[in-house]
């Protein structure tokens, strides 16, 4: 089946961008799409088709989708940004179809 | 806007049958262009899809999960459901119902239910 990689943590000083990054085969060729979750909420969908924001979503929050890695950008962090965030694909090539990466704990330092 | 609201025991002993029930409000379920789904987070773990299910009935579900997984609907009651047998400790987790958009070549979890704890002990 198909897996997504992502970095366990990443720390960020307030003010400055955090990236996370989305390992997978080709993911390139998929449209993905991230979620945050803060401590005991649910997930909220910050970007789609790799770049798209949602509705209430702040521009800080890009994202980018090339070959072997999808990236979520968050520029001029706050504290308020700290939470786990996924990736998600759907691969249409077995029966597996949704694909979670296994997230990222954003640290605000 | 659409909300979702899950609900059920919050325990369930082992080798019984979990079930839970997601109630759609503000929208219809049989408004189509939309999968209903249900995942779920093992504690301090990541998301687990588990399946979903269109208003017509069509399901798919995570091969993993398979042959213990029944995702139903009731459009008349605008609710889909859950139901994950013979359940063990390891099925201990938060429960979420999602309404997932769905075209061509993707699916967006695009609004989610607060989520339920279910814990399996006896």
């Amino acid at each position: 089946s198909y897996v997504l990689t992502q970095p366990p943590s990443v720390s960020v000083a307030p003010g400055k961008t955090a990236r996370i990054t989305c390992g997978g085969n080709n993911i390139g060729s998929k449209s993905v799409h991230w979620y945050q979750q803060k401590p005991g909420q649910a997930p909220v969908v910050v970007i789609y088709y790799d770049s798209d924001r949602p509705s209430g979503i702040p521009e800080r929050f890009s994202g980018s989708n090339s070959g072997n890695t999808a990236t979520l950008t968050i520029s001029r962090v706050e504290a308020g940004d700290e939470a786990d965030y996924y990736c998600h694909v759907w691969d249409s090539s077995t029966d597996h179809r949704v694909v979670f990466g296994g997230g990222t704990k954003l640290t605000v330092l | 806007q659409v909300q979702l609201q899950e609900s059920g025991p919050g325990l369930v002993k082992p080798s019984q049958t979990l079930s839970l029930t997601c109630t759609v409000s503000s929208g219809s379920i049989s408004s189509g262009g939309y999968y209903w789904s249900w995942i779920r987070q093992h504690p301090g773990k990541g998301l687990e899809w588990i399946g979903y299910i269109y208003y017509s009935g069509s399901t798919y579900y995570n091969p993993s999960l398979k042959s213990l997984v029944t995702i139903s609907v009731d459009t008349s009651k605008n609710q889909f459901s859950l139901r994950l047998s013979s359940v063990t400790a390891a099925d201990t987790a938060v429960y979420y119902c999602a309404r997932v958009y769905s075209d061509s070549d993707t699916d967006v979890f695009d609004i989610w239910g607060q989520g339920t704890m279910v814990t399996v002990s006896s």
